[in-house]
Formats: structure tokens, C-alpha cells, sequence
């Protein structure tokens, strides 16, 4: 079982669309982070979050810890934006490792 | 935020081979992270580098696999021992930078003929 859950494995849209990723943890936790991984390997950190909502250009997560739940949305959609989307989450008292999600490939065609 | 380079970027090595990875920080740290991406995977963590000790490896890593070196508080070097073709992979590093954000490498793509 995997304690961390993205969906959709896969997204293609046009560009211009209004994108949401979705994640789902079952472990208690003291932060989430979305990491951007572009074909070459190189991984970058979107957002950290331990409550609420942070936004960032077109970029947008959310969490809510009750529910154990965050989005990523991207705003007005952009073939650059294609890449894979990884949810992370610190677990609380296991200092700095993380169960990371699967991974949501996006295309976002022109 | 924290700057993170690896060396090599990409190696195709032969089976049987060692290759050992390098990461360098442009900040100290005092933890630093190596990751394996298995093809179509996600990330797995192999083992939490500390400066000063030994490493702390992982369910199913272990040292002499994927021995560790911190010799001091920027840099850090993973090695791949006696290679096979599952061993290819994308091994990264991270470091939290100072406001508990995670930094990762730009990877080190590795392939095992």
C-alpha cells in the first residue's frame, strides 16, 4: 500500500486549461511538498505546504490536513508546463524522510 | 534557496563497474539525501547522509551496494558498486534549505549495459 496517492497518473490538455492534481496521504504529517521532475531527471520544488493555500504565477496547491488531501492547479495551461508532478509528504516523527507519490505526467499540447 | 549540482549529469557503464556520484551544495547542511528513480518509478529514498557519522540506509540498501561519503557540510557521494542493469536508474540528491523546503540535484542518469 502506498501512503501516498496522486491522481491522475496521466493528464494531457490543451493549452490554456485550467489543471488539477490531486493528492491523497494516509499518514500523519508536518509537511507536503510538490516537486516538478522535467524529462531530464532534474527535480525541482514547487511548494512546500503545512496548511492552507500558497500561490506562485499560474501555480496554485492547497492542502487540508483534516482530510488529508492537496491540489495542484495550474492556471492557463502551457506546453512548458509539461512535466511530471510529484506529491511528497514528511511523516511526523521520522524526521526528514519522505513517501513520495507516483507521479502525474502532464502534456499540455499547443 | 539552495543550490544543488551533481557530476556526472548521465554515465553508460558496464556491468560489474563502480561509478560514485558526487553532490555538491552551494550552503552547508547538516542532512543530505540520496534517491534512486527506477524507470517508471517513483522516488526511493536509499539513505540519509550525515556529516560526521555513518550513513543511515534504507530497507534494502545497504553499504557495501551503494557505499557513502560526507566529508564535510556541502558535499556528499554516493557509489554504485559492482553494477547490473538494475541498477539503472536516476539517482538524485536533496538537502532541506533554511526554511525545511526540500532542494534536489539535477540528477544522475545511469545506464547499465
Amino acid at each position: 500500500k502506498n501512503e501516498v496517492e496522486q491522481s491522475p497518473q496521466n493528464l494531457t490538455a490543451q493549452e490554456g486549461e485550467f489543471i488539477t492534481i490531486n493528492c491523497s496521504y494516509s499518514v500523519g504529517i508536518s509537511a507536503l511538498h510538490w516537486l516538478q521532475q522535467h524529462p531530464g531527471g532534474g527535480i525541482v520544488s514547487l511548494f512546500m505546504l503545512s496548511s492552507g493555500k500558497k500561490k506562485h504565477g499560474r501555480l496554485i496547491a492547497t492542502i487540508n490536513i483534516q482530510e488529508k488531501h492537496s491540489s495542484l492547479h495550474i492556471t492557463a495551461s502551457h506546453p512548458r508546463d509539461s512535466a511530471v508532478y510529484i506529491c511528497a509528504v514528511e511523516p511526523t516523527n521520522t524526521g526528514n524522510q519522505f513517501y513520495f507519490g507516483t507521479g502525474t505526467s502532464l502534456t499540455v499540447i499547443p | 534557496s539552495a543550490v544543488i549540482s551533481q557530476k556526472p549529469s548521465r554515465d553508460i557503464c558496464q556491468r560489474g563497474t563502480s561509478l560514485t556520484i558526487q553532490c555538491q551544495v552551494d550552503s552547508q547542511v547538516t542532512m543530505m539525501f540520496w534517491y534512486r528513480q527506477q524507470p517508471g518509478q517513483s522516488l526511493t529514498l536509499i539513505a540519509t547522509a550525515n556529516q560526521g557519522s555513518e550513513a543511515t540506509y534504507e530497507s534494502g540498501f545497504v553499504i557495501d551496494k551503494f557505499p557513502i561519503s560526507r566529508p564535510n557540510l556541502t558535499f556528499s557521494t554516493l557509489t554504485v558498486s559492482n553494477m547490473s542493469p538494475e541498477d539503472s536508474s536516476i539517482y538524485l540528491c536533496s538537502a532541506p534549505g533554511t526554511s525545511a523546503e526540500q532542494f534536489f540535484g539535477p540528477g544522475t542518469r545511469l545506464t547499465v549495459l
